[in-house]
């Protein structure tokens, strides 16, 4: 079975545009959840996706927005860049447990330096 | 919100030795316990995980234990060799009430590196 898949791998983006992330899950998993690692924060929690509704949602700004497709695929938006959102963005899938949490499986993740 | 604090930050134990990672975490609520171990340019990778109603769970060279009442729970390495030199990272999440779970909220993350 294929992993989770994240593209692209490597952007390069100038502060105050705009950029889009995407990430597909592990077939079957219709749990998707985006956080982001910085050497300073760690791994944080942005948001995660189930039924293309946001179920879950972490500490950041509204700049920070996502989707979810009917695929199940997702996608990620940060608008406005800042050079404090230079990091690794992680997508992570899951099945759904019933009242429990689902082991989430990551994927390489996207590797966004903004200048 | 959960804060999961993780100790060492560096591991350097000699091949063929055990290595212990400790993480307490703050949220009673908090049932489900991930480990993740990330090498260098990958995303992290599941390793073993328990939950709140088991006390201990292994799997070949790796086990976790948890203990509810202190609310800390360890990795154990046994026989590590040099394949395990990467950063570990544990992880706390609590089930929701209209259903899935928390994020997942991760500790600073160990470096071990395995000596030769």
């Amino acid at each position: 079975k294929a992993g989770v898949t994240q593209t692209p791998r490597y952007l390069i983006k100038t502060r105050g545009q705009q950029v889009t992330l995407s990430c597909s899950p592990i077939s079957g998993h219709r749990s998707v959840s985006w956080y982001q690692q910085t050497p300073g924060q760690g791994l944080q929690f942005l948001f995660e996706y189930f039924s293309e509704t946001q179920r879950n949602k972490g500490n950041f700004p509204g700049r920070f927005s996502g989707r979810q497709f009917s695929n199940s695929r997702s996608e990620m938006n940060v608008s406005t860049l800042e050079l404090g959102d230079s990091a690794l963005y992680l997508c992570a899938s899951s099945l759904p447990k019933t009242g429990a949490p689902g082991e989430q499986y990551f994927g390489p993740g996207t590797r966004l330096t903004v200048t | 919100g959960e804060n999961v604090e993780q100790h060492p930050s560096t591991l350097s134990v000699q091949e063929g030795d055990s290595a212990v990672i400790k993480c307490t975490y703050s949220d009673s609520a908090s049932n489900y316990f991930p480990w993740y171990k990330q090498e260098l340019g990958k995303g992290p990778q599941l390793i073993i995980d328990i939950r709140s109603n088991v006390g201990e769970k292994k799997d070949q060279r790796i086990a976790v234990t948890l203990n509810k009442t202190a609310k800390h729970f360890s990795l154990h390495i046994t026989e590590t060799q040099p394949e395990d030199s990467a950063v570990y990272f544990c992880a706390a999440s609590m089930s929701r009430s209209g259903g899935g779970a928390d994020g997942l909220t991760f500790g600073k993350g160990t470096h071990l590196i395995i000596q030769p």
